[in-house]
């Protein structure tokens, strides 16, 4: 059983501090990893994408991948109310499937 | 450019009943995923389509669940007889690998309630 772990939070953070999302994964053949956003009726939208070790920054977000570790996180800097939502991480382990965490809920306290 | 397009976006229906789903991909997309989410068991891949195949349908939970792509450009997820456990949001999400990564976008879904 390929699984992703995420811890369900919910995380709260107060408005301008950083929030940091982790999620572990199974499968060492795991290839790319993905986190999503889905606020609350909504569908996931994507926000990020990681293949390799390391940092990726896009604008406020960072993702950051250690396969030996087995460990994908999201820092978000500057958190904003707006960032309040359900993050999942989803990992691509065979052909074109995808796995999803059970999801962290985060709340911004303004 | 339309996005992932879902109907029902709500069906409220009674135990025994058949319900069905429909999607729309994005245009020029040729993988085509069906996923429930429910509070308990979160987002899970019930079946995907590759050019219209299925390829994985480990998904299913049971054979009341059956979904069909006729064509390129929709599919539907049927339900018969529908029974309470099957209440969940229904989403559909395509994607394709001639991009440079496997991103997959879905559509706003389909609030299932079986009474």
């Amino acid at each position: 059983q390929k699984e992703v772990e995420q811890n369900s939070g919910p995380l709260s953070v107060p408005e301008g501090a950083i929030a940091s999302l982790n999620c572990t994964y199974s499968d060492r053949g795991s290839q790319s990893f993905f986190w999503y956003r889905q606020y609350s009726g909504k569908s996931p939208e994507l926000i990020m994408f990681i293949y390799s070790n390391g940092d990726k920054e896009d604008g406020r977000f960072t993702a950051q991948l250690n396969k030996a570790s087995q460990y994908v996180s999201l820092l978000i800097r500057d958190s904003q109310p707006s960032d309040s939502a359900t993050y999942l991480c989803a990992v691509n382990n065979a052909g074109n499937m995808l796995t999803f965490g059970g999801g962290t809920r985060l709340m911004v306290k303004p | 450019d339309a996005g992932v397009i879902q109907s029902p976006r709500h069906e409220v229906t009674e135990m025994g009943q058949e319900v069905t789903l429909r999607c729309k991909p994005i245009s020029g997309h040729d993988y085509l995923f069906w996923y429930r989410q429910t509070m308990m068991r979160g987002l899970e891949l019930l079946i995907y389509f590759n050019n219209n195949v299925p390829i994985d349908d480990s998904g299913m939970p049971e054979d009341r669940f059956s979904a069909k792509m006729p064509n390129a450009s929709f599919s539907t997820l049927k339900i018969q007889p529908s029974e309470p456990r099957d209440s969940a949001v229904y989403f559909c999400a395509s994607n394709t690998l001639a991009r440079l990564y496997n991103e997959q976008f879905f559509g706003p879904g389909t609030r299932l309630t079986v009474l």
